[in-house]
């Protein structure tokens, strides 16, 4: 079974700090993905990583960097978070089209 | 620009009440639809994936088949358990992304 697994379930932060959120993935999987859920906008893509130190943007990367030094690991980082990057965040890592998901963050920006 | 779209956006039948979900998109070649079932405050779990028009997949009480503009997920005899948001993706084109519907919400009663 594929094993996707995201730092934090749930997470609190203040204005302007600086927030990482960590997704392993324990299947070797090049494509890793992140991405925001909020309700009647459904999941919208942030960036995502086809290898090690590659990157693209999604559809709403404005406000968010990512890394990824190694393969199983895909880190989304929240430069100042700011209260509208209040979210869940999903983390998926891919193989042959099909992404398997993480659990989630819950992340609250006050 | 790919287009997911999914009705209804909720959905209450008694449990044994069979009914279809629907999935119409608009892509540039498509590579593959997803469907995924997702329980509140978890990832969305995979499903299915279908390829071609004409395809059709199983999985206990699902199935899932696909035409030229869109897929169905057929539930027969649901059960309580069933309840869930289902949501249904495209991928297109030479692109890794999917671009996401924002679900049915799925409620089974007793």
């Amino acid at each position: 079974d594929v094993k996707v697994t995201q730092s934090s379930r749930y997470l609190v932060k203040r204005t302007g700090e600086k927030v990482f959120l960590e997704c392993v993935q324990d299947m070797d999987h090049e494509n890793m993905f992140w991405y925001r859920q909020d309700p009647g906008l459904g999941l919208r893509l942030i960036y995502f990583s086809y290898d090690v130190k590659m990157k693209e943007k999604g559809d709403i990367p404005e406000g968010y960097s990512v890394s990824r030094e190694k393969k199983e690991r895909f880190s989304l980082i929240l430069e100042s978070a700011s209260t509208n990057q209040t979210s869940m965040y999903l983390c998926a890592s891919s193989f042959l089209g099909e992404q398997y998901f993480g659990p989630g963050t819950r992340l609250t920006v006050t | 620009e790919d287009q997911v779209t999914q009705s209804p956006e909720a959905l209450r039948l008694q449990e044994g009440e069979s009914s279809s979900l629907n999935c119409s998109y608009t892509v540039s070649g498509l590579r593959g639809l997803f469907w995924y079932r997702q329980d509140p405050g978890k990832g969305p779990e995979f499903l299915f994936t279908l390829y071609s028009a004409g395809e059709e997949k199983e999985k206990e009480r699902l199935k899932a088949t696909l035409t030229k503009k869109e897929s169905f997920l057929h539930i027969t005899a649901p059960k309580p358990e069933d309840s869930a948001t289902y949501l249904c993706a495209v991928q297109a084109g030479t692109a890794s992304k999917l671009t996401f519907g924002t679900g049915t919400r799925l409620q089974v009663t007793l």
